[in-house]
């Protein structure tokens, strides 16, 4: 499986936006990059995914390299609620559906400061 | 509430003994999945299900572990002879093949060896 790589923590203050960077530099052609977020105590939720283009949703951003090999998740304006454990992840996709198996790595622990 | 649903959520158990934990998927979702999540690291994958047949077990999946998803609705997940190395949160995901990339997890079940 192709690996990622994200800093191990990061703060932010609240109200400001906050850039999650995810370096995957043995990304293969058919590989979606996912971002999942795990809040204290409770399971990991579904953020955002992207093949090529940046994708935007009404919980974040995610701008992919153009080369693919990074990336980065984009909280417009962090809120306390936002503080949770931010994973990027690489699975494989064929034709439009994923082959389902998510890896994930350690994630980023995300601060956010009142 | 017609989320991920997992039973029971908190489980202790001596070493040796059987446990076995239950996953009801968001109905109609036809991939179920399985995970492990020690204290500190993300999730680990264990095994996935498209319908009743299971597609693909992890190589860090011993013997002692079992799952079924006999009728492609809910799933279990069986440890015999547990281990204190078997003390993890076990979570359940499921999703819509060709509906979406998104998986939706459980709450998850703590399981403790003594």
């Amino acid at each position: 499986d192709a690996k990622t790589t994200q800093p191990n923590s990061m703060e932010s203050n609240e109200e400001e936006p906050v850039h999650l960077p995810c370096n995957h530099s043995t990304i293969s052609g058919t590989d979606y990059i996912h971002w999942y977020r795990q809040l204290p105590s409770q399971g990991p939720e579904y953020v955002i995914h992207g093949l090529t283009s940046n994708v935007n949703n009404r919980m974040a951003s995610l701008a992919i390299a153009e080369d693919r090999k990074s990336s980065t998740l984009i909280l417009h304006r962090a809120t306390l609620r936002d503080a949770a454990v931010y994973y990027c992840i690489l699975s494989l996709g064929a034709g439009g559906t994923s082959y389902g198996k998510l890896t994930f790595g350690q994630g980023t622990i995300l601060t956010v400061h009142p | 509430d017609t989320g991920v649903s997992q039973d029971p959520r908190h489980k202790i158990t001596k070493r040796g003994q059987n446990v076995t934990f239950r996953c009801d998927p968001i109905s109609e979702h036809n991939r179920l999945y399985w995970y492990r999540q020690t204290l500190g690291q993300g999730p680990e994958f264990l095994t996935y299900f498209q319908n009743e047949a299971q597609l693909e077990k992890s190589r860090l999946l011993s013997d002692r572990f079992s799952a079924e998803r006999p009728k492609g609705s809910f799933s279990t997940l069986e440890i015999q002879r547990t281990e204190q190395g078997d003390s993890a949160m076990y979570l359940c995901a499921s999703s819509l093949v060709l509906a979406g990339i998104e998986q939706f997890f459980g709450p998850g079940t703590r399981l403790t060896v003594l």
